[in-house]
């Protein structure tokens, strides 16, 4: 069963760099056709997409987010990880990794349970 | 951007009753890459139906979805116990993907 989780520091000052790490267990991270995703959601808010990643290292983000946000993957580890910079009060969210597949028309079928990241001094 | 509206974003119902949750976007949803999802507190989403219209592993036949272009709709036929949550529609035809606003189902 395939299994995502997500770690990183819960606690991040404003104007810092964001860092978290979705582990991928029970399955390949560079099985082909499928992309590695994160979303987030303040809370109790809505979800939002922020980007997305082949085994390959090809990504693509959200616009609304496109100049702070870096998305790598490292196939060795079976992981890939996500960084937001210049992050605000905005940013506090939980941050969910997730795998879907563009070319198979699936949408974000397995979820990681999700990290809360509180940005405040 | 595809924006999606969901309404209502509240639907107060009684265990047993159908429930009928809509989602309409902005412009034409590619392929009719549209998905529904389930979320209950501090949990993570859990996807019920994609493609419009098919249910994903293990998901009870109670859950349907249908549409096509901008309008969508899921039904759950009865409403159990453990169907209370909020329900997000998303579209993933084109990037950005994008997420409703959601409808939360609570118990009447």
């Amino acid at each position: 069963q395939l299994q995502l989780q997500e770690s990183g520091p819960g606690l991040v000052k404003p104007s810092e760099t964001l860092s978290l790490t979705c582990t991928v267990s029970g399955g390949s991270i560079s099985s082909s056709s499928y992309y590695w995703g994160w979303i987030r959601q303040p809370p109790g808010k809505g979800l939002e997409w922020i980007g997305s990643i082949y085994y390959s290292g090809s990504t693509y983000y959200n616009p609304s987010l496109k100049s702070r946000v870096t998305i790598s993957v490292d196939t060795s580890k079976n992981q890939f990880s996500l960084k937001l910079s210049s992050v605000t009060a905005a940013d506090t969210a939980v941050y969910y990794c997730a795998r879907h597949s563009p070319a198979a028309g699936t949408p974000f079928g397995y979820w990681g349970q999700g990290t809360l990241v509180t940005v405040s001094s | 951007e595809i924006v999606l509206t969901q309404s209502p974003g509240t639907l107060s119902l009684s265990p047993g009753e159908r429930a009928t949750l809509s989602c309409r976007a902005s412009q034409s949803v590619s392929s009719s890459y549209l998905a529904w999802y389930q979320q209950k507190p501090g949990q993570a989403p859990r996807l019920l139906i994609y493609g419009a219209s098919s249910r994903a592993t293990g998901i009870p036949d109670r859950f349907s979805g249908s549409g096509s272009g901008t309008d969508f709709t899921l039904t759950i036929s009865r409403l159990e116990p453990e169907d209370f949550a909020v329900y997000y529609c998303q579209q993933y035809g084109s990037s950005p993907f994008t997420f409703g606003g959601g409808t939360k189902v609570e118990i009447k």
